[in-house]
C-alpha cells in the first residue's frame, strides 16, 4: 500500500488560499488519490479525488503532477468552518469491491480569524 | 435519502465483555467497510464486505469479525475486550458501480472499554 505524508498542522486566516501537499512516493499505476475531511467526532466527508493533473469541483482543487509522487489539495478563501483534519489517502480499485485504503495522519488545519 | 447510518451512537462495555455494531449503507452502496480511530489518530482499515464475504482485511487480530447481511448493512464484533480497544469506529460505504471510488462514512460509534 502506498504511504502518504502530509504536515501534523497549517494555521490560514480566512480568506486566504490553503495549499495542502501530501507525499505518496510509492503509488501505484491503479490508484487514485482522495482527499477528506473530518470535524471532531464525525465520520471523514469526501472532497474530492483524482488520477492525474488537476480536478476542481465546488469546495475545491486538486493538483497532481506526472509523476503522481504527490499531490496538492488547494482550499480556496477558507473560512472558519474550514478548520478541520484533512486525510490525504491512495488507495486502487480491485475486483469485487473498492480499495483496501490506509489513512494517515492527517494535516490539521486551524483558520484564524 | 439516508446516507450510512450506525448504531450505537456510543457504548461502555468492560474488558473481556463482547460487542456488536451495526451499519447501513448508504442506498445504493453494495460495499461496507470498517475502521478504527483512535484519539488523535487517523482511520485505521479494519475489513471491508462485498457480496456478504471479506474482501479486505487490515491488520486487526481475529478478534475482530463481521458479517455483511443480504440488504448489504453489516456488522462488527469485537470479542475479548481489551482497553484498547476504546476507540470511534467508522463504517463506510460504497458502491462498485462508481467510478470515482468514493466512501461515505456514517458518524461512528465511539466504544469506551473499562
Amino acid at each position: 500500500l502506498a504511504k502518504t505524508t502530509q504536515p501534523i498542522s497549517m494555521d490560514s486566516y480566512e480568506g486566504q488560499e490553503v495549499n495542502i501537499t501530501c507525499s505518496h512516493n510509492n503509488i501505484a499505476t491503479n490508484d487514485y488519490i482522495t482527499w477528506y475531511q473530518q470535524f471532531p467526532s464525525q465520520g471523514p466527508r469526501f472532497i474530492i479525488q483524482g488520477y492525474k493533473t488537476k480536478v476542481t469541483n465546488e469546495v475545491a482543487s486538486l493538483f497532481i503532477p506526472a509523476d503522481r509522487k504527490s499531490s496538492t489539495l488547494s482550499l480556496p478563501r477558507v473560512s472558519l468552518s474550514d478548520t478541520a483534519v484533512y486525510y490525504c489517502l491512495v488507495g486502487d480499485r480491485n475486483s469485487g469491491g473498492y480499495q483496501k485504503v490506509t489513512f494517515g495522519t492527517g494535516t490539521k488545519l486551524q483558520v484564524i480569524p | 435519502d439516508a446516507g450510512v447510518t450506525q448504531s450505537p451512537t456510543h457504548l461502555i462495555k468492560t474488558r473481556g465483555q463482547q460487542v456488536t455494531l451495526r451499519c447501513s449503507p448508504k442506498s445504493g452502496h453494495d460495499t461496507v467497510s470498517w475502521y478504527q480511530q483512535a484519539l488523535g489518530q487517523g482511520p485505521q482499515f479494519i475489513f471491508q464486505y462485498y457480496e456478504e464475504e471479506e474482501r479486505q482485511r487490515g491488520n486487526f487480530p481475529d478478534r475482530f469479525s463481521g458479517h455483511q447481511f443480504p440488504n448489504y448493512s453489516s456488522e462488527l464484533n469485537v470479542n475479548a475486550l481489551l482497553l484498547g480497544d476504546s476507540a470511534l469506529y467508522l463504517c463506510a460505504s460504497s458502491s462498485t458501480d462508481r467510478g470515482r471510488n468514493e466512501q461515505f462514512f456514517g458518524p461512528g460509534t465511539r466504544l469506551t472499554v473499562l
